[in-house]
């Protein structure tokens, strides 16, 4: 398998334009993680998706930001609009549901709100 | 509400020295204990883990105990390499709390020179 797959790596943007970001899980895993990271904060959980239904938003940070996921391969996070304080470096992980949660994580996303 | 603490880095240390990353936790169930590991420029990677009390976690020379009188979980290594300078996060999985989710510390950045 090839891991979990985060699109792009890096993206640059202007203050107020939408952000899309890209994640495809691992195949046959049914959790699904979003994380910010930034020097300041660390790594955040932002939301969790259980067999694509998202249980917990609690940690997204307002209503700028949203997640979907509309099939078991595919999930998306959307920034609109855009702001500088945004940048930092968005992970996405998947993982089998169970007694033992193994996380497995993409590259991330850099991203950069000028 | 789950929670992770990790003493604060960056650690410094040569080649060749032991390493103690110290790691305490508060959970309201029995939760499973992870170290993750984070090379520069990418993921967040299972470096070993533990699901009960007394277990032993191990892989790459890395150790781990899982101390529940204590609530401890502190990552050590016998003899660090220049290859070990990382980001090193511990985490928590408490089925206690629901579904089973992910709790990280701020991470500590070991630095290893030769």
């Amino acid at each position: 398998d090839a891991g979990v797959i985060q699109s792009p790596r890096h993206e640059v943007t202007e203050m107020g334009q939408e952000v899309t970001l890209r994640c495809k899980p691992i195949s046959g895993h049914n959790s699904l993680f979003w994380y910010r990271q930034t020097m300041m904060r660390g790594l955040e959980l932002l939301i969790y998706f259980n067999n694509n239904v998202p249980i917990d938003d609690s940690g997204m940070p307002e209503d700028r930001f949203s997640a979907k996921m509309p099939n078991a391969s595919f999930s998306t996070l959307k920034i609109q609009p855009s702001e500088p304080r945004d940048s930092a470096v968005y992970f996405c992980a998947s993982s089998l549901t169970g007694e033992v949660t193994e996380a497995f994580f993409g590259q991330g996303t850099r991203l950069t709100v000028v | 509400g789950d929670s992770v603490t990790q003493m604060e880095g960056p650690v410094t240390l040569s080649e060749e020295a032991f390493l103690t990353i110290n790691c305490t936790y508060t959970a309201t169930g029995y939760p499973s204990l992870f170290w993750y590991v984070q090379y520069p420029g990418e993921g967040l990677q299972l470096l070993l883990k533990a699901t009960k009390a007394d277990d032993k976690g191990s892989n790459k020379g890395f150790e781990a105990t899982y101390r529940k009188e204590t609530t401890s979980f502190h990552l050590e290594k016998g003899s660090v390499q220049v290859s070990d300078s990382a980001v090193y996060f511990c985490a928590l999985s408490d089925p206690g709390s629901g579904y089973s989710t992910l709790t990280f510390g701020k991470g500590t950045m070991l630095l290893v020179s030769p």
